[in-house]
């Protein structure tokens, strides 16, 4: 069974610097995809941005980039650049080769103007 | 497409009735999850179906949850019956596995009394 863990619950930023959220993953598979959510406080569940297991590039999506280190087994999220709307919860969620996809406790975002 | 369509937005019953909630996923997905988001457990997958087959159940709490898919474009999750600790935010998402995202519904947000 996989499990995502992202051990910082909660995280305060400065308005235009850059935060890193930590995720890591155990799967047996070695195909599976990686993604990022943000649910603001209105809790809709928004689609951040996605990373393979084969892709050699991290993704970047915007100010969104994925620091994926497959042999450490961690997928952090980087936001540069941060903003007062980026203040949510982020969830790092995995789907092996099964397609199930489960999600991490999640780490909020404060960020401080 | 109006994408993933969840009903009731919300829903207050008393301890011991009977619940629905309803999901209608996106055309074409083939996959559709069913999540509970608590405080105190944060975002739990409880069932996964694709091609309309549950595929994995192991995260149903009990016997009082149950849930269908009938057909590829409609789903329910069924709770019978209902007990006060099953209040929460009920999520339904849908993806096509041939692609990455999966796609979230409002949410439905459950109150037992």
């Amino acid at each position: 069974a996989q499990k995502i863990t992202q051990t910082q619950p909660g995280m305060f930023v400065q308005e235009k610097e850059a935060v890193t959220l930590d995720c890591t993953y155990d799967t047996s598979d070695q195909s599976y995809g990686l993604f990022w959510y943000k649910q603001p406080s209105s809790g809709e569940m928004i689609f951040l941005i996605y990373q393979g297991s084969y892709d050699e590039q991290n993704a970047t999506e915007g100010r969104y980039s994925l620091n994926f280190q497959k042999a450490r087994k961690s997928a952090n999220l980087v936001i540069s650049a941060s903003q007062l709307g980026d203040s949510a919860m982020y969830f790092c969620a995995m789907s092996p080769s099964d397609y199930k996809l489960s999600f991490g406790a999640g780490t909020t975002v404060t960020v401080r103007a | 497409d109006a994408g993933v369509i969840q009903s009731p937005r919300h829903e207050v019953t008393e301890m011991g009735q009977e619940v629905t909630l309803r999901c209608k996923p996106i055309s074409g997905h083939n996959s559709l999850f069913w999540y509970r988001q608590t405080m105190m457990r944060g975002l739990e997958l409880l069932i996964y179906f694709n091609n309309n087959v549950p595929i994995d159940d192991s995260g149903m709490p009990e016997d009082r949850f149950s849930a269908k898919m009938p057909n590829a474009s409609f789903s329910t999750l069924k709770i019978q019956p209902s007990e006060p600790r099953d209040s929460a935010v009920y999520f339904c998402a849908s993806r096509d596995d041939r692609s990455t995202e999966a796609f979230f519904g409002q949410g439905t947000r459950l109150t037992v009394v």
